[in-house]
């Protein structure tokens, strides 16, 4: 039963453009959300988080939008660029497990110069 | 940010053989970490939470006679697969929260079981 979905395996943009990632969750219980970025044989990196009681949270060109109704968020990267392309995992976790992550499948998303 | 380190960052083994990685949280203690596995073009899948001092809670259909994990202080834990076999080769990864909102991930293990 896979609770956090990334239906998009792979996405491809143009520098300069907007990285929009989707993220879809069934599990109403999670109330945290993150993305990690990810290199082929290296540890997720984290990039912006945000908690169920935001829709919105921005650190410099990345923006993630939470919608509860819809269980739903997504990652805004603007402007793309080529450094950016890597593997994209949504993460969510729940306040009564601390720390436990449970991941989506993962976006590769593809930044062309 | 925190750091968060494995050993080894890739190992290759005898079916039938044991081998342990070894996770570390460099700079702060860390009362929980995680291990994950990720298979090629796969999710991380959560395998089991360490705790230090008791023991080790493992995710539905991970075996824990398997998979040893001992979290021997509040900087290390290790991860044994013992009587390892072809279908266990995998990247492994271990996590050490520093609090609820913040989590580190160690660089990977890949592990391959001839």
């Amino acid at each position: 039963d896979q609770q956090v979905k990334q239906n998009s395996p792979s996405l491809s943009v143009q520098e300069g453009r907007i990285s929009i990632l989707n993220c879809d969750y069934t599990n109403s219980m999670f109330d945290y959300f993150l993305w990690y970025k990810k290199y082929p044989a290296e540890g997720p990196t984290f990039l912006i988080s945000i908690s169920s009681i935001k829709d919105k949270n921005e650190d410099g060109r990345f923006t993630v939008f939470l919608n509860k109704s819809a269980k739903h968020l997504s990652l805004h990267i603007v402007p793309s660029q080529p450094g950016d392309s890597a593997v994209y995992f949504c993460a969510a976790s729940e306040g009564t497990s601390y720390g436990k992550l449970t991941f989506g499948q993962g976006t590769i998303l593809t930044v062309h110069p | 940010g925190a750091v968060v380190s494995q050993h080894p960052s890739w190992v290759i083994c005898k079916s039938g053989t044991s081998v342990k990685i070894e996770c570390r949280s460099l700079d702060f203690q860390a009362t929980t970490m995680f291990w994950y596995r990720q298979f090629p073009k796969q999710s991380l899948m959560l395998m089991a939470t360490s705790n230090e001092g008791s023991k080790a809670t493992y995710e539905q259909g991970v075996e824990k006679d398997k998979f040893l994990i001992n979290h021997a202080s509040l900087t290390l834990s290790t991860l044994t697969v013992t009587s390892a076999h072809p279908e266990d080769s995998s990247f492994y990864i271990c996590s050490a929260p520093l609090n609820r909102n913040e989590q580190f991930f160690g660089p990977g293990t890949r592990l391959t079981v001839l």
